[in-house]
């Protein structure tokens, strides 16, 4: 079985300061791991993954993640919010084989305030 | 690529009614997913298709739904005799999967919301 919890339904910043999005997961293995943004009458798009390697993996509009093992967590990072990265973020992993599915969080909204 | 296209965006059906979604994926890619996707929560996978195989479907899954993907290219899904508890925005993905532990990352496309009444 594998599963993703996003502890925080909501994230409040204001432009400019650092952001974080929390994430964990469990799964049998090693896992996959990849952040998708939904905008408001959007479809998901992907942010980033991570398979193997570096544990900071850079994705999409300035984005990056940071996977560590031993907390089982793939938290989303970025220096410097923009009024623009509001939307409902989500984390989703997969098992490290061929198969293909892969399981969401539940979701968290981030808002960046000017 | 003019990425993944979903028909209908909108259905209202009432109680009973059977309903068919329909999804093109990406021309190249091999897998296509189907998630269900309620207000607060995020994508429940349902199923998917690597080319006209199904490989997996949701123990979840109610007999009452089935999904084809005829050919490998664009697939449908069917639920019958729908209930309330079937309104939900219906996704569909895409991706090319290699098999050599390389993921590819899915291609949503804007979803089917289903409402029954």
């Amino acid at each position: 079985a594998q599963s993703v919890a996003q502890p925080e339904d909501q994230v409040n910043v204001a432009e400019g300061n650092p952001l974080t999005v929390k994430c964990t997961y469990s799964v049998s293995g090693n896992p996959y791991l990849f952040w998708y943004v939904q905008y408001p009458n959007r479809g998901l798009q992907f942010l980033l993954k991570y398979i193997t390697g570096d544990n900071l993996v850079k994705g999409s509009y300035g984005f990056e993640a940071e996977f560590n093992k031993s907390q089982t967590s793939f938290h989303l990072k970025k220096p410097s919010a923009l009024v623009s990265d509001s939307a409902l973020y989500f984390c989703a992993v997969r098992r490290d084989t061929n198969a293909g599915k892969s399981t969401f969080g539940d979701g968290t909204t981030l808002t960046v305030k000017p | 690529d003019t990425g993944v296209s979903q028909n209908p965006r909108h259905k209202i059906t009432k109680r009973g009614q059977n309903v068919t979604f329909r999804c093109d994926p990406i021309s190249e890619h091999n897998r296509l997913y189907w998630y269900r996707q309620t207000l607060g929560q995020g994508p429940e996978f349902l199923t998917y298709f690597q080319n006209e195989a199904q490989l997996e479907k949701s123990r979840l899954l109610s007999d009452r739904f089935s999904a084809e993907r005829p050919k490998g290219s664009f697939s449908t899904l069917e639920i019958q005799r729908t209930e309330q508890g079937d309104s939900a925005m219906y996704l569909c993905a895409s991706s090319f999967d290699r098999g050599l532990k390389i993921p590819s990352p899915l291609h949503f496309g804007n979803g089917t919301r289903l409402t029954v009444t």
